[in-house]
């Protein structure tokens, strides 16, 4: 089985810092691993992903994750942050072998501040 | 067309009554999901249907009943729900061809039980 933890349930941070959101992962199994993210009373869209491949991995809105399998991390970055990312993020991972089950972490809640 | 939608948005609904949501997609993706997420908390994984046939259920109770009657459309009836099922539930749809792994989520419908 596989589990993944957001180490952080929720993050200030003021406009146009850096932001990291922390994400450990535990499988006995190769697996693939997303980030996503939730704003208010909306469903919920894929940042990026790591499949294989440069473990650096660039997603859609300026945001970063880096693939660290000795550490079975996937941490996401942002060099600096709008209002606008104001969200919860959440960490996921699945099997490479049956990708249909997509187990998630509890979520990391970032409220951006000017 | 890469959206997913729901109806409707929101649903208020007695515990004896039977009511329905729509899950649509026209993405040609050949696997579909229910997830229940409660407030401040991840989704939680209810049904896959994959190939139009079901082929997760993460124990859900009786009273949700979900059908796929075609490749693009999913449902989920419920029927005698209690207060504590209220909440957002979410379709996903997967397995297209360019990024079979990758899911696609809907905005929601937000239930409400009396």
């Amino acid at each position: 089985a596989q589990s993944v933890t957001q180490l952080d349930s929720q993050v200030p941070v003021f406009e146009e810092a850096p932001v990291e959101l922390r994400c450990n992962y535990s499988s006995s199994v190769s697996v693939y691993l997303f980030w996503y993210v939730q704003y208010p009373n909306q469903g919920l869209q894929l940042l990026l992903k790591y499949l294989s491949g440069s473990t650096l991995v660039k997603g859609i809105n300026g945001f970063e994750a880096e693939f660290n399998k000795s550490q079975t991390s996937f941490h996401l970055r942002k060099p600096s942050v709008h209002i606008s990312d104001t969200a919860e993020y959440f960490c996921a991972v699945t099997r490479t072998d049956s990708w249909g089950k997509l187990q998630f972490g509890a979520g990391t809640q970032v409220v951006v501040t000017p | 067309d890469t959206e997913v939608t729901q109806t409707p948005k929101h649903l208020v609904m007695g515990m004896t009554n039977k009511k329905s949501l729509k899950c649509e997609q026209h993405m040609g993706h050949r696997a579909m999901y229910w997830y229940k997420q409660k407030a401040k908390k991840p989704p939680e994984l209810m049904f896959v249907y994959s190939y139009e046939k079901l082929s997760i259920n993460e124990s859900v109770p009786s009273r949700f009943s979900p059908e796929c009657p075609n490749s693009s459309l999913l449902n989920l009836h419920l029927h005698a729900l209690q207060p504590e099922d209220s909440a957002l539930y979410l379709c996903a749809s997967s397995q297209g061809r360019v990024e079979p792994m990758r899911q696609f989520f809907g905005p929601g419908t937000r239930l409400t039980v009396l």
